[in-house]
């Protein structure tokens, strides 16, 4: 399965970017990236996916680096409602099996 | 649309007995998986049903075990409970099989082994 390594916690302001990085060294050439993020009491909620190059939809931006062990999640303007732990989750042998990271809990203050 | 469904929400259950939680995917999703989360081991993968068929499972003992039904439900099952399988047991479905969909998750069902 893929290792895969976030740092624990991160802080940012509101209004202002947010780089949220993953390791997977591990991951093979046909596995898919995906983030989710988690509030309190609540699943995972789905935040994007990619392969292997950069993906952009209304909530975030993934950048896959070239030899895809790693990855950063980037929220363009942090919100106090993006507060949440958010969990890099590489996909492990095909198929639907996701290897969730530690989580990275993110504090953003006004 | 419906999102995923999972019930019961909470569970008291005493070690020994056994308990079986339920799963309702979003409509015309195939792929239904099972996710493990404590505190102590973070979000681990159990199995994952596609068309009725198991496909991928976790390092879990034999007690965990699960099926899926022609509709897409899933429902996941532990026998001989202990106190260790208190967590958040989350489902999660999409669309297909190739890893290349989003997952939706449930909200869990907590389950508390006393």
């Amino acid at each position: 399965d893929a290792k895969t390594t976030q740092p624990n916690s991160m802080e940012s302001n509101e209004e202002e970017p947010v780089h949220l990085p993953c390791n997977h060294s591990t991951i093979s050439g046909t596995d898919y990236i995906h983030w989710y993020r988690q509030l309190p009491s609540q699943g995972p909620e789905y935040v994007i996916h990619g392969l292997t190059s950069n993906v952009n939809n209304r909530m975030a931006s993934l950048a896959i680096a070239e030899d895809r062990k790693s990855s950063t999640l980037i929220l363009h303007r942090a919100t106090l409602r993006d507060a949440a732990v958010y969990y890099c989750a590489p996909g492990t042998g095909g198929g639907n099996k996701l290897t969730f990271g530690t989580g990275t809990q993110l504090k953003v203050e006004l | 649309k419906a999102g995923v469904t999972q019930t019961p929400r909470y569970l008291i259950k005493t070690r020994g007995q056994q308990v079986t939680l339920s799963c309702s995917p979003i409509s015309g999703h195939r792929s239904v998986s099972w996710y493990q989360q404590t505190p102590g081991q973070g979000l681990q993968f159990l199995f994952e049903y596609f068309s009725e068929t198991q496909r991928n499972k976790g390092n879990f003992p034999g007690r965990f075990s699960g099926r899926q039904f022609s509709n897409s439900r899933s429902e996941m099952n532990v026998s001989t409970l202990e106190l260790g399988d208190s967590a958040l047991y989350l489902c999660a479905s999409t669309p297909g099989d190739s890893g290349n969909y989003g997952y939706t998750f449930g909200s869990g069902t907590r389950l508390t082994v006393v």
